[in-house]
């Protein structure tokens, strides 16, 4: 079974603190994608990578940042959290070749800033 | 996602059918998914459509596509109460990326 796990289910930070969110997965998936979801706008990517080392603005890119030192592992970086970052965040990986490119997700973070 | 619409609520009565509707705009997405995503969980592919086809029957579980209109729709026969989630329909318009609509929330009542 193929399992993407989110370092923390809930996270309460403040306004200007550097956040980390982290995401494992481990069936060696050489794609990991953030998105963030919210009421109404559905799933808006933030960042992918294609393979390590390697990343790609996805749609909403501003105040973010991401690292992927290791195949397995992708962190979403929030710089300076404001409160308008406060969303559920949704880490997911897949293979990238092989149809039809199913994203398999992890459980989400919910983060608020305060 | 601006490029894929469908509606933002359904109520279904248990054991009738749903019927969970979505436009998108790319006329090169190779296939079209939808993806289930119940309460307190990450999203989960319920299942998906080749662009060359017009239907996917998958037990419960009926896709049809029309690629004239760039309309999909998802029927779910005899709607359980685990069905209801929320559901979200998505293109891939390009290699890497999928665009989500804004998602469905399907309630089933009793």
């Amino acid at each position: 079974d193929v399992k993407v796990t989110q370092s923390s289910r809930y996270l309460v930070k403040r306004t200007g603190e550097k956040v980390f969110l982290e995401c494992v997965q481990d069936m060696d998936h050489e794609n990991m994608f953030w998105y963030r979801q919210d009421p109404g706008l559905g799933l808006r990517l933030i960042y992918f990578s294609y393979d390590v080392k390697m990343k790609e603005k996805g749609d909403i890119p501003e105040g973010y940042s991401v690292s992927r030192e290791k195949k397995e592992r992708f962190s979403l970086i929030l710089e300076s959290a404001s409160t308008n970052q406060t969303s559920m965040y949704l880490c997911a990986s897949r293979q990238s070749l092989g149809s039809p490119y199913e994203q398999y997700f992890g459980p989400g973070t919910r983060l608020t800033v305060t | 996602g601006e490029d894929v619409e469908q509606s933002l609520f359904l109520s279904v009565r248990e054991g009738d059918s749903s019927v969970i509707n979505c436009t998108y705009t790319d006329s090169s997405s190779t296939y079209l998914y939808w993806y289930k995503q119940e309460p307190g969980a990450g999203l989960q592919l319920l299942t998906y459509i080749f662009s060359n086809m017009d239907m996917k029957q998958d037990q419960r579980l009926t896709v049809l596509l029309n690629k004239k209109d760039k309309h999909l729709s998802l029927r779910i026969a005899d709607t359980q109460t685990g069905d209801s989630a929320i559901y979200f329909c998505a293109e891939k318009p390009s290699d890497y990326k999928l665009s989500f609509g804004a998602g469905t929330t399907v309630t089933v009542r009793a």
